[in-house]
């Protein structure tokens, strides 16, 4: 999968919790990629960075937060997790962003997360 | 409102026939378009990308056509086989948004018969 590591791969968790999700890279890739892909929906992205500390929002931000402290991780924070929450977690990477072939993107595995 | 349909959920064809996907596009002026297979339990993987100027690309079975008069790109398998039973996306860019980021479709889950 590229060089990209999710973690945890899967998760339950009870409503109210804070839940983080982690996406690490060894590509020294610029851009990062948070989604989510549900039945019916396809992939939505939720939150992407375009470099350390540099971040902002996707179609999907209400309720998730993250951070960007180093090139090779990525953070997805679900402040206090509901229901609707419940869904599959894809991180991405590409070499750039914006339009043309640096913006191809290579994802990790998934997290399955729960929330009951 | 800016739409991204892939025409079928499923599609089923035998082994040895040409697939044909579809991914139409409603209010979006992509540059570029690209295709994904995913498998299940696991995340997309790109296969090709397109460009609006490009008619056609191709590589190895696989065909991609852009149309942005008929705001279409068609993606064919030839010659499939029981491996290439997978879910495919299509995805635009959307440089009119934020910051051209990938839009993708919803898929189109493909299944070759023996």
């Amino acid at each position: 999968d590229a060089g990209i590591t999710q973690s945890p791969r899967h998760k339950v968790t009870e409503t109210g919790t804070p839940v983080t999700l982690r996406c690490h890279q060894t590509e020294n890739h610029r851009y990062m990629y948070w989604y989510r892909q549900d039945p019916g929906h396809g992939l939505r992205l939720i939150h992407y960075s375009y470099g350390v500390k540099d971040t902002d929002k996707g179609e999907v931000s209400d309720g998730y937060s993250v951070s960007r402290s180093k090139t090779e991780d990525f953070l997805l924070t679900l402040e206090s997790a509901t229901s609707s929450q419940t869904s599959v977690y894809f991180c991405a990477i590409s070499e750039g962003g914006g339009r043309g072939v640096k913006n191809i993107q290579y994802f990790g595995a998934g997290t399955r997360l729960s929330v009951l | 409102s800016q739409k991204i349909e892939q025409n079928s959920e499923a599609l089923n064809i035998q082994e040895g026939k040409t697939a044909t996907l579809t991914c139409n596009y409603t209010n979006y002026s992509p540059a570029y378009l690209q295709w994904y297979r995913q498998d299940p339990g696991r995340g997309p993987v790109f296969l090709l990308l397109i460009r609006e100027n490009e008619k056609e690309k191709r590589k190895e079975r696989l065909k991609v056509t852009f149309d942005t008069t008929l705001k279409q790109s068609l993606f064919h398998i030839t010659a499939s086989q029981p491996a290439d039973s997978a879910t495919y996306l299509c995805a635009l860019d959307d440089y009119g948004g934020s910051q051209g980021n990938l839009i993708f479709g919803k898929g189109t889950k493909l299944s070759v018969k023996p």
